[in-house]
């Protein structure tokens, strides 16, 4: 199975500073032939269910705010949001799909310094 | 405006059954590949069953493989989980997540707001 650890496990940004959560695989995600990464992002707030943000590793779901971005290839992977709103205090979650099984990261809870 | 609402969960004993169901709306239900995933605080999130927009193509996780059943009725919009032989393992909130195509190996595009299924004595 392809291990997803994401780092830090938790995270406090300042309002209207930039956060990066990092996930790494334990092996390459990439599919050469397509040239796409299979890594998505989730946001999970308190009592909801996960939210797409990011697929593709890099490709911003529909109605997700630009100052979500999603970076990396391969094995290692960004999750960067530029300027943190107080909407944005969740846990994160990174998840491969190259793969059978399907793995997730542990998540990273990220608040508000 | 897609909705996913699971339904089933409860108490459970070790060795019992359940059938969890998802019924969805604001889509067409019969393209997409849709996906039971459970959380659990110690284990976080783990895939544990897909069928493809057909029914014709199916996944399970190694830890519930012949224990749990996945289908879908196309006709009804309705995703279903029969859950068998429960363990105490098996405690969790299942959520019911849609594909963003047929094909049932992809990311997840939208969740419903999930069901508890607590299996103690």
């Amino acid at each position: 199975d392809i291990v997803m650890t994401q780092s830090p496990d938790s995270l406090a940004v300042s309002l209207g500073e930039r956060a990066t959560i990092s996930c790494k695989s334990s092996q390459s995600i990439l599919y050469s032939s397509g040239n796409k990464n299979y890594l998505a992002w989730y946001q999970q707030k308190p009592g909801q269910p996960p939210k797409l943000l990011i697929y593709w590793a890099s490709a911003r779901e529909s109605g997700v705010p630009d100052r979500f971005s999603g970076s990396g290839s391969g094995t290692d992977f960004t999750l960067t949001i530029s300027s943190l709103q107080a909407e944005d205090v969740a846990v994160y979650y990174c998840h491969q799909y190259y793969s059978t099984p399907n793995t997730f990261g542990q998540g990273t809870k990220l608040e508000i310094k | 405006e897609v909705q996913l609402l699971e339904s089933g969960g409860g108490l459970v004993q070790p060795g019992g059954s359940l059938r969890l169901s998802c019924a969805a709306s604001g889509f067409t239900f019969s393209n997409y590949a849709m996906t039971w995933v459970r959380q659990t605080p110690g284990k976080g999130l783990e895939r544990v069953s897909a069928i493809s927009n057909s029914g014709g193509s199916t996944y399970y996780a190694d830890s519930v493989k012949g224990r749990f059943t996945i289908s879908r009725d196309n006709s009804k919009n309705t995703l279903n989980l029969q859950m068998n032989t429960l363990r105490a393992e098996d405690t969790a909130v299942y959520y019911c997540a849609k594909g963003p195509s047929g094909y049932y190996g992809e990311y997840f595009d939208f969740w419903g707001q999930g069901t508890l299924v607590t299996v103690s004595s």
